[in-house]
């Protein structure tokens, strides 16, 4: 069975520094990972995809995230916060149907000013 | 295209009363999906459509809840003899059927509240 597993609730940093997001994985067999993002009072939103060609995936608004299998982990990144990027975020894994996500808790981005 | 929409947005109700959501994906996509989402949590699944055939339910749907697509395009989720437990964000999405299957693109959800 997939799982996925957000090892932070809440994350606070400060303007322009660097955010880190950590997820960790299980799966089976080698998976489809993403990172959505829910702005307060608005649709969930696609960041990022990984779907096994390039571990190092770029998305929207400066994000990235590494897949590392060895670890299991799909962290989510960003060089320099900026107050927009505060919301939630999720790691969602899919699963081997292709249609079912399993869906971390998610994590608070918390920007200070 | 201008994305997957919602209604209502905000449906207050007491409880033993029911309600309806409505769902309109994007129309290229074939495949719609509904998801809860209550506070502090991430979304779980309900169900999904390919079509106008539902392929899948959550055992989280009990006989209260219904869904429909009945012409493969917008889609009704139903509940009945609401509940306060049933007080959540309910999400649609929907998704092309091949390539980028697994890429959801979602409706602003309809918040339920049962006093």
């Amino acid at each position: 069975a997939q799982s996925v597993t957000q090892l932070d609730s809440h994350v606070s940093v400060s303007e322009g520094t660097p955010v880190l997001l950590r997820c960790n994985y299980s799966s089976s067999y080698s998976p489809s990972l993403f990172w959505y993002v829910q702005h307060p009072n608005k649709g969930l939103q696609l960041l990022l995809k990984y779907t096994s060609a390039a571990t190092l995936v770029k998305g929207i608004n400066g994000f990235e995230a590494e897949f590392k299998k060895s670890e299991t982990s799909f962290h989510l990144t960003k060089p320099s916060a900026h107050m927009s990027d505060a919301a939630e975020y999720f790691c969602v894994v899919s699963d081997q149907s292709n249609y079912q996500l399993i869906w971390g808790a998610g994590t608070k981005l918390i920007i200070k000013p | 295209d201008t994305g997957v929409s919602q209604d209502p947005r905000h449906k207050i109700t007491k409880r033993g009363q029911n309600v309806t959501f409505r769902c309109d994906p994007i129309s290229e996509h074939n495949r719609l999906y509904w998801y809860r989402q209550t506070l502090g949590q991430g979304p779980e699944f309900l169900t999904y459509f390919q079509n106008e055939a539902q392929l899948e339910k959550s055992r989280l749907l009990s006989d209260r809840f219904s869904a429909e697509r009945p012409k493969g395009s917008f889609s009704t989720l139903e509940i009945q003899r609401t509940e306060q437990g049933d007080s959540a964000m309910y999400l649609c999405a929907s998704s092309p059927t091949r390539a980028g299957a697994n890429v959801l693109t979602f409706g602003a959800g309809s918040r339920l509240t049962v006093l």
